[in-house]
């Protein structure tokens, strides 16, 4: 699976939007991007993912290039709860790919403040 | 059940004894993966299993470290000669097969509490 590049940390403002960049230059076609975040003492939890289209769910919003190259997770209106390390992963998915591992970077340390 | 169920959720045990952590996935869900996480670090892979293949131990960091699956269901991951390096949280995942959500690329994981141990 490709390798994804992310800022470590990011601060932003209690109901402002937070944009969460990611770097993926090797992604493959057959590639999804998949966000998780990582709240302090609890599990890993699913945000979004996409392949080529712009994604959009009751969470976040995942803006992906044309060139699929790179991509951003958007909180629209963060709140103090959306502290935690955000986590962007590109795993290949489908018949013949590989299910297997989901290998987790740094990720980046978003704090919300007010 | 609803949700990943991981047990104990906390476990201090003495150097050199045997521990057993207990995964509890989402019925129906046919992958289980286990991932540690030391003290402020990421998630480290450790093993994945998926329906009845062969399961995926290149994560696993030694052999005192092992982990089956019974019915395909329930996961028990057994660390032999516990060492201080192995306190970490133990994290349990499971997602479902994913032929059945090839289309979506779905299959997302869902994560379980985890299992923090410490070893004196």
């Amino acid at each position: 699976d490709a390798k994804t590049t992310q800022p470590p940390s990011m601060d932003c403002a209690e109901g402002r939007a937070a944009n969460l960049p990611c770097n993926h230059s090797t992604i493959s076609g057959n590639e999804y991007v998949y966000w998780y975040r990582q709240i302090h003492s609890q599990g890993p939890q699913y945000i979004i993912h996409g392949l080529k289209n712009n994604e959009t769910n009751e969470m976040a919003s995942l803006i992906i290039t044309e060139d699929r190259k790179s991509s951003t997770l958007i909180l629209p209106h963060a709140t103090l709860r959306d502290t935690a390390v955000y986590y962007c992963i590109v795993r290949v998915v489908g018949i013949g790919g590989s299910q297997g591992n989901l290998i987790f970077g740094k990720g980046t340390k978003l704090s919300v403040k007010p | 059940g609803a949700g990943v169920s991981q047990s104990p959720s906390n476990k201090v045990t003495e150097k050199g004894k045997d521990v057993e952590l207990r995964c509890d996935p989402i019925s129906g869900h046919t992958a289980l993966y286990w991932y540690r996480q030391s003290l402020g670090q990421g998630l480290e892979f450790l093993i994945y299993f998926q329906g009845n293949s062969a399961p995926d131990k290149s994560g696993l960091p030694s052999d005192r470290f092992s982990a089956e699956r019974t019915g395909g269901s329930v996961s028990t991951l057994t660390i032999q000669r516990t060492q201080q390096e192995d306190s970490a949280v133990y994290l349990c995942a499971s997602s479902p097969y994913f032929r059945a959500v090839l289309s979506s690329g779905a299959n997302v994981l869902t994560f379980g509490a985890g299992s923090r141990l410490t070893v004196l």
